[in-house]
């Protein structure tokens, strides 16, 4: 089975860098993705990496290094607005397994 | 254009009874699925659709059902409501199989207690 481990919690300052970290155990992999989800809100897609390194769209980055089975998040310039829950998934197994998601990140940013 | 959406949008049911939520999505998305959230337990799979005519199994499928005769509905039915699917519901839609790199479109959310 797939199986993803990201922290339950993180809190950083407003204007500041965090970094939302993912580590992963598929039999297969076939990319990592990042969704953000405010409070009572629906997941939205933020970002997918199918191949090693950075993937940058404006304040924020993803990361993949396949060998280390993990990837991270980077959201730079944090605004109060940031504040959600942010969650990995991963396809594996084969080519047709769904995607699966981790339990999530919440990001508290405090002034 | 509306993208995926879930009615109804709030659920309180009693042990036993049965109900559908409904998903629609006006993007002529294939694939489709359904996802239940629960406290510390993330985003867990139900069922799923890679097509009309076409459903399969996810991580939680029991006590649930699906169908999906058109490209554009994908109903999830309970069949006799049990307090442990107390939980937000949410549907999704992507472009491509749902087994490529396709992002998933979500639906706004079915919350629904069961007493």
């Amino acid at each position: 089975g797939q199986s993803l481990e990201q922290p339950s919690e993180v809190t950083a300052v407003e204007g500041a860098i965090v970094q939302i970290n993912c580590t992963y155990q598929t039999s297969g992999f076939y990319g990592l993705s990042w969704y953000q989800q405010h409070d009572g809100g629906a997941p939205t897609f933020l970002s997918y990496n199918g191949l090693d390194g950075l993937e940058e769209t404006g304040r924020f980055s993803s990361f993949l290094s396949r060998s280390d089975s993990y990837g991270y998040l980077l959201l730079q310039e944090l605004q109060m607005k940031d504040s959600a829950s942010y969650f990995c998934a991963v396809r594996g197994q084969t080519g047709n397994t769904p995607l699966v998601f981790g339990k999530g990140t919440r990001l508290s940013v405090i002034a | 254009n509306a993208g995926v959406t879930q009615t109804p949008k709030f659920q309180v049911l009693k042990t036993g009874q049965s109900m559908t939520l409904q998903c629609a999505q006006d993007m002529n998305h294939e694939y489709m699925s359904w996802y239940r959230q629960d406290p510390g337990m993330g985003l867990r799979l139900i069922h799923y659709s890679v097509g009309a005519g076409i459903t399969d199994q996810g991580e939680v499928p029991n006590g649930y059902n699906v169908s999906r005769s058109t490209t554009e509905d994908f109903p999830l039915r309970l069949l006799s409501a049990a307090p442990s699917q107390t939980s937000v519901y949410f549907c999704a839609s992507s472009y491509g199989s749902g087994f490529d790199n396709s992002p998933l479109h979500f639906g706004n959310g079915t919350r629904l207690t069961v007493t």
